[in-house]
């Protein structure tokens, strides 16, 4: 079975100022890795994903993440802090076989001040 | 193109009473899945569904939960003398049956049993 720990259900940071949040995984076979960012009363929006294409994945407005397996994190950075990125941001991982359902972390409220 | 649509986008509802939830997923996506996000449990699968194979319904909380999906389109989930516990938000996902399966969600439907 797979899971997801996300280290910090809160962060806060300064415009402008650097976005990391964490995710660490558990997988006993080769895992795909989301990250999933949802605004107040929305849906999930998929943000980027891991493919095992490239270990560093650039995603939707100006967020990236870097997969390292031997730390099996999968966090997720943004140089520097928006307003608008206020959200409560989700880690997941799925695998190849059976239903290639979800397995999401806790979640990551990040909140932006001016 | 047109994303996953749900409805209703809020539901009440008495104790006891049946509930009937609706996704319409992406056009051309075979699978589909039900998640359930709520505060105490955060995000689980509940339901897949893939082309015209039987469902996984290895999520679902209870025999009180159901889920048909017609035409292998459009997917409804039944909820049977709804208790309390049952007040979350319900969300749909749909992938296309390649890799890496990356599901996208439609915006949820609020239920609050009272």
């Amino acid at each position: 079975a797979q899971s997801v720990t996300q280290l910090g259900s809160h962060v806060s940071v300064s415009e402008g100022a650097l976005v990391l949040l964490r995710c660490n995984y558990s997988s006993s076979v080769p895992p795909y890795l989301f990250w999933y960012v949802q605004y107040p009363n929305q849906g999930l929006q998929l943000l980027l994903k891991y493919t095992s294409a490239a270990t560093l994945v650039k995603g939707i407005n100006g967020f990236e993440a870097e997969f390292k397996k031997s730390e099996t994190s999968f966090h997720l950075t943004k140089p520097s802090a928006h307003m608008s990125d206020a959200a409560e941001y989700f880690c997941a991982v799925s695998v190849d076989t059976g239903r290639r359902a979800l397995t999401f972390g806790s979640g990551t409220r990040l909140q932006v001040q001016p | 193109g047109a994303g996953v649509s749900q409805s209703p986008s809020n539901k009440v509802t008495e104790k006891g009473k049946d509930v009937e939830l609706r996704c319409d997923p992406i056009s051309g996506h075979t699978a589909l899945y039900w998640y359930r996000q709520s505060l105490g449990q955060g995000l689980e699968f509940l339901i897949y569904f893939q082309g015209n194979s039987a469902p996984d319904k290895s999520g679902l909380p209870s025999d009180r939960f159901s889920a048909e999906r017609t035409g292998g389109s459009v997917s409804t989930l039944t909820i049977q003398r709804t208790q309390q516990e049952d007040s979350a938000v319900y969300l749909c996902a749909s992938s296309l049956r390649q890799p890496p399966y990356e599901q996208y969600f439609g915006p949820g439907t609020r239920l609050t049993v009272t």
